[in-house]
């Protein structure tokens, strides 16, 4: 079993959609969860830390399940920018830690 | 531009060659990670430096690979007898480090590597 799972997808909607993705992790004390967004053939860039209470960035939420080992983004009124895949990052402590990376979500928003 | 940077940007080599590449990290950030990432997977961490002391290995890094960062700032990455298996993008990111594990990593954008 991978530590960090994630459905590949893709998710293909259309603009204007609300998309959810779920991700799973193993290690019950991972300490910091992230949603990290790669456009094809760049380098990943942080999109939102996930904290216990959920948080918010404009049509970004993210909400971490600690009971569950779950973490969630949802993307509401999606653009056609929102293309890309998201990534589900989790860092486990090992001493110091290790950060383990999904394999990711792909969507693809449609006009 | 004060962002990470990664050098080369391509690498094309022949089976059994040597190969290293290099990250300069953003200034200041004490923290650096290098990964690995093949198509359709995410980066797979490889290692990280806390300065110049290198506090995690994964055990994806055989033998042939070693990491330096000698003076806490730039890192160098070397895989020796290359395989094919070891085609893939390396990815370097830098934070600012300290013991928090929430700090945004930034990366650079990769050095693809191609084993021939």
């Amino acid at each position: 079993r991978k530590e960090v799972e994630q459905d590949p997808g893709p998710f293909n909607v259309p603009e204007g959609a609300t998309v959810a993705f779920n991700c799973t992790y193993s290690n019950s004390a991972s300490q910091s969860f992230f949603w990290y967004r790669q456009d094809c053939r760049k380098e990943p860039k942080l999109l939102m830390s996930v904290y216990s209470s959920g948080n918010e960035d404009g049509r970004f939420t993210a909400q971490l399940n600690r009971a569950s080992q779950y973490i969630s983004l949802l993307i509401r009124d999606s653009k056609l920018s929102d293309s890309a895949t998201y990534l589900c990052v989790v860092n486990k402590p090992t001493g110091g830690f290790k950060t383990i990376f999904g394999a990711g979500t792909r969507l693809f928003v449609k006009a | 531009d004060t962002g990470v940077s990664q050098n080369p940007r391509h690498k094309i080599t022949k089976r059994g060659q040597n190969v290293t590449f290099r990250c300069d990290p953003i200034s200041e950030h004490n923290r650096l990670y290098w990964y690995r990432q093949t198509l359709g997977q995410g980066p797979e961490f490889l290692t990280y430096f806390q300065n110049e002391a290198q506090l995690e290995k994964s055990r994806l890094l055989s033998d042939r690979f070693s990491a330096e960062r000698p003076k806490g700032s730039f890192s160098t990455l070397e895989i020796q007898r290359t395989e094919q298996g070891d085609s893939a993008m390396y990815l370097c990111a830098s934070t600012t480090g300290g013991s928090s594990s929430t700090d945004t990593q930034y990366f650079g954008p990769g050095t693809r590597l191609t084993v021939l």
